[in-house]
């Protein structure tokens, strides 16, 4: 399994631009990188997702190193609505499973 | 487009006992994986279904079974039931599998809180 590093937890203050790293040192040249986030008491759900150059969508965007081993996620303007554990992914080409690891639990101060 | 829903959403058995989830995916979609969530493992991969055949399995003992159904719909099963096995049962479905989808999402639905006493 393609392993990801996060820190444990993170703080941001509400408003603030909250950039989240991932450790991805064994990647492969296949493999793409997810995040995805879960919420209290709710299922993880889609942020975003990138192969090889950076990314933006509505919710985030990713800043994906140019050796691939590392990522950031990157919320512009964090709100109270952003807090929860944050998942870094590496969706591997075979098998649809995802293997997450421990997740950063982002808290957004007011 | 309605999302994954799962049934029951909280559940309540004794050790030794049998349990049935169920799992109705995004209209379409044909892939259906589970996953187990306990605060002390997080988010682990139990199986995956596409096509009413089971594509990938994680590392749980065979008392966790699951099947799909012509219609896209899934259960998981819980036989024997112990302590360990109270926790948050995640489905999520996806419109591929394999090799292509791994650019793909998948969409989780709200889970099945079980609880073993």
């Amino acid at each position: 399994d393609a392993k990801t590093t996060q820190p444990n937890s993170m703080e941001s203050n509400e408003e603030e631009p909250v950039h989240l790293p991932c450790n991805h040192s064994t990647i492969s040249g296949t493999d793409y990188i997810h995040w995805y986030r879960q919420l209290p008491s709710q299922g993880p759900e889609y942020v975003i997702h990138g192969l090889t150059s950076n990314v933006n969508n509505r919710m985030a965007s990713l800043a994906i190193a140019e050796d691939r081993k590392s990522s950031t996620l990157i919320l512009h303007r964090a709100t109270l609505r952003d807090a929860a554990v944050y998942y870094c992914i590496l969706r591997q080409n075979t098998g649809n499973q995802f293997y997450f690891g421990t997740g950063t639990s982002l808290t957004v101060i007011p | 487009k309605a999302g994954v829903t799962q049934t029951p959403r909280y559940l309540i058995k004794t050790r030794g006992q049998q349990v049935t989830l169920s799992c109705s995916p995004i209209s379409g979609h044909r892939s259906v994986s589970w996953y187990q969530q306990t605060p002390g493992q997080g988010l682990q991969f139990l199986f995956e279904y596409f096509s009413e055949t089971q594509r990938n399995k994680g590392n749980f003992p065979g008392r966790f079974s699951g099947r799909q159904f012509s219609n896209s719909r899934s259960e998981m099963n819980v036989s024997t039931l112990e302590l360990g096995d109270s926790a948050l049962y995640l489905c999520a479905s996806s419109p591929i599998t394999g090799g292509q989808g791994r650019k793909d999402t998948q969409y989780f639905g709200p889970g099945t809180r079980l609880t073993v006493l």
